[in-house]
């Protein structure tokens, strides 16, 4: 089970950092990653990190404005999103990368970038 | 990187099989075994149905059954059933470090 939080309606160029909480042993076991979906569209993976957080990889369009961290001591994801754009609105969901896969165990949480 | 190809929707009557293609390029799909399908129903989550071009999770149903050719990946579903109607959307990783998903597939059941 994933729990994502820290989603809002947030202005242009704003900022917010959205958490995602794992409820068991297998988080700190998995790579984790960031996939999102704006509204009636797609998915589009967002950001991947490794195990111990040494390696980080971003989709091209958030790549200096969004960081992907962890904190394996309390089962936590977190996604600081900066310099947000009108395109960044999507649900974002947080998953559990195993097997070159994402597995989403949560409903995700709303972000909208709008003045 | 473009989004991966799939047709816009597919439909089947209850009982019968669809197949859902996936086409990529001789840099992704061509290039190894990494793709993955999610079913995805209104208002709700995706769900990780088969990786690794075949695989199965636990939990999915061996109705479900994914293959691969050259540069094009798909998915099968037969015996289809009514809460098989959901957007289906297949992915894979993307030279370097990056990772694409399709379009999507809004499936039917008639």
């Amino acid at each position: 089970q994933l729990v994502e939080s820290g989603g809002a309606l947030v202005q242009p160029g704003g900022s917010l950092r959205l958490s995602c909480a794992g409820s068991d042993s297998t988080f700190s076991r998995s790579w984790m990653s960031w996939v999102r979906q704006a509204p009636g569209k797609g998915l589009e993976w967002v950001a991947i990190m490794d195990r111990d957080g040494s390696s980080k990889f971003y989709v091209a369009s958030v790549r200096g404005r969004f960081t992907i961290s962890r904190d394996n001591a309390k089962n936590s994801l977190y996604l600081q999103l900066d310099g947000l754009r009108a395109e960044d609105t999507a649900i974002y969901y947080c998953a559990l990368h195993n097997d070159w896969a994402f597995d989403c165990r949560g409903q995700g949480t709303l972000v909208t970038v709008s003045s | 990187q473009s989004a991966l190809t799939q047709p816009p929707s597919a439909s089947g009557s209850p009982g019968q099989s669809i197949t859902i293609s996936c086409t990529g390029t001789s840099s992704d799909i061509g290039r190894h075994d990494h793709v993955s399908w999610y079913q995805q129903h209104p208002g709700k989550a995706p769900r990780l149905m088969i990786y690794e071009v075949s695989q199965r999770p636990s939990g999915v149903p061996d109705r479900f059954s994914g293959s691969k050719s050259g540069n094009t990946a798909s998915l099968t579903v037969s015996g289809l059933q009514v809460e098989d109607e959901a957007d289906y959307y297949c992915c894979t990783y993307s030279h370097p470090s990056n990772y694409v998903f399709g379009s999507g597939t809004t499936v039917s059941v008639l």
